[in-house]
Formats: C-alpha cells, structure tokens, sequence
C-alpha cells in the first residue's frame, strides 16, 4: 500500500456517459498529479493541484476536469466518453510542490473500460 | 518541449544476465531523472531519482543508474537480474526551469526475465 488511495479500481461504462475518479494523497502531501496511461501513448501527464490550486496543466482534454477539495482529497472528472478514453488512470501525490526533485508516489490506478 | 525516449521496449533475459536499459531526454538545462518500476498488477514504484552531485546513483533491489549529461542519458542497469524483476521500468524527467514539478514519462520498457 502505497498510501496513495484509488477508487473505483475498475470502472466499465458506455460511450458518451460521465464518470468520476476519485484521489486521496498519502497523508501530509499537498500535491496530486493525474496521469492516464495508454497502451500507445504511455504516461500522459493531465493535470496537477497544489493546496487546492490548479498548479500545472498537461494535455489533458476538454471533456476532462478535475479539482482538489479542502481535505486534498482530489477528483477527475471524464465526460462525453469516447472509446479512446479506455486507460488506466493514476494518480500521484508529492511533498509540497517539489515532486521534481524527490518524486511522486502513485497510487493503484482505476482502469476505465469505454464501451 | 521535454520528451524522454526509452528505445528498448521490450527486454527478455534471463536469470542472471546483466541488465541494461536506455533513456534519454531532449532537454539541455538542468534535469531531475527517475526510474521508476510498475510490477504487474500493482502501482508504480521509485526506483532510483537523480539531482545532483555524483552522477552514478544506487537506488533499491540492486539497480543503479549513471547520469551523463553529455550524452541526454540516464541509463538503468542491474548486474544480475531476477526472475522477480520481471516489470515494466519507466524513465522519467523534471526540468525544474519550467517552474513545474511535474514528470514527464518515457513510454516504458518492458522487462521479462525468465528462470
């Protein structure tokens, strides 16, 4: 356990609906970086929140948005789902904003299955 | 923009054999580099992070890897793997003049390591 908690874990839904992925940092840190991982396109960087501040913006699409709540629990939220959007979805959480420098640590991922 | 490149993508040795795996970034000012390992089925793990000081850096499990900046490379090796490093091994980079901390990820290599 990576104290970086993932829900769901899996997740199966039709073309065109909206889900919500959901992130709790290990305790302590302030950041939470999302990240999708795609069998051809790798990992993804979409979007990071510091202390509940947008911090930094990867490609992550329009349909996409996510957000950090008091607590730093964070969610992202995918709308109007295509089939490409099919991927594992990791989270991350750092120390402060100075993941560049120590790391993240990730969590277990939610694979979002679109069908 | 920061890209890493992982040229091997897939890695079949077996127990014993030294391993080897290339990265390489396309950045040419100061860089913070990763390792990290994803073994099946469970989150991604740091294996070893540079940023600075001596450029050859030990991390967990026997890895080490060397930082030549000449060269944009960051190479990960393991003089004797094991039928448990059997992994996918991603290469990731920080620029911290980007005023970001986020990592950008290398598409993985996948390692199979057979009894």
């Amino acid at each position: 356990d990576s104290g970086v908690t993932q829900t769901p874990k899996h997740l199966i839904t039709a073309t065109g609906q909206r889900v919500t992925l959901r992130c709790s940092p290990r305790s302590g840190d302030l950041s939470v970086y999302w990240y999708q991982q795609s069998l051809d396109q790798g990992l993804q960087f979409l979007i990071q929140y510091y202390n509940g501040e947008e911090r930094a913006k990867g490609n992550i699409l329009e349909r996409f948005s996510a957000q950090q709540f008091p607590d730093l629990h964070s969610e992202l939220n995918l709308s109007s789902l295509e089939l490409g959007d099919s991927a594992l979805y990791f989270c991350a959480s750092s120390v402060g904003d100075a993941g560049g420098i120590y790391g993240y640590t990730f969590g277990s991922g939610t694979r979002l299955t679109v069908v | 923009a920061q890209s890493v490149s992982q040229h091997n993508h897939h890695v079949i040795l077996s127990e014993a054999a030294s391993l080897e795996l290339g990265c390489n970034y396309s950045y040419g000012g100061t860089v913070n580099l990763f390792w990290y390992v994803q073994y099946p089925g469970q989150h991604l793990q740091l294996l070893l992070k540079y940023f600075s000081g001596d450029p050859l850096v030990k991390g967990i499990k026997g890895f080490e890897a060397e930082f030549i900046k000449s060269k944009f490379s960051f190479n990960l090796r393991k003089p004797s793997v094991q039928w448990s490093d059997t992994a996918e091994y991603f290469c990731a980079v920080n620029a911290p003049s980007y005023n970001t901390d986020k990592l950008i990820f290398g598409t993985g290599t996948r390692l199979q390591v057979f009894p």
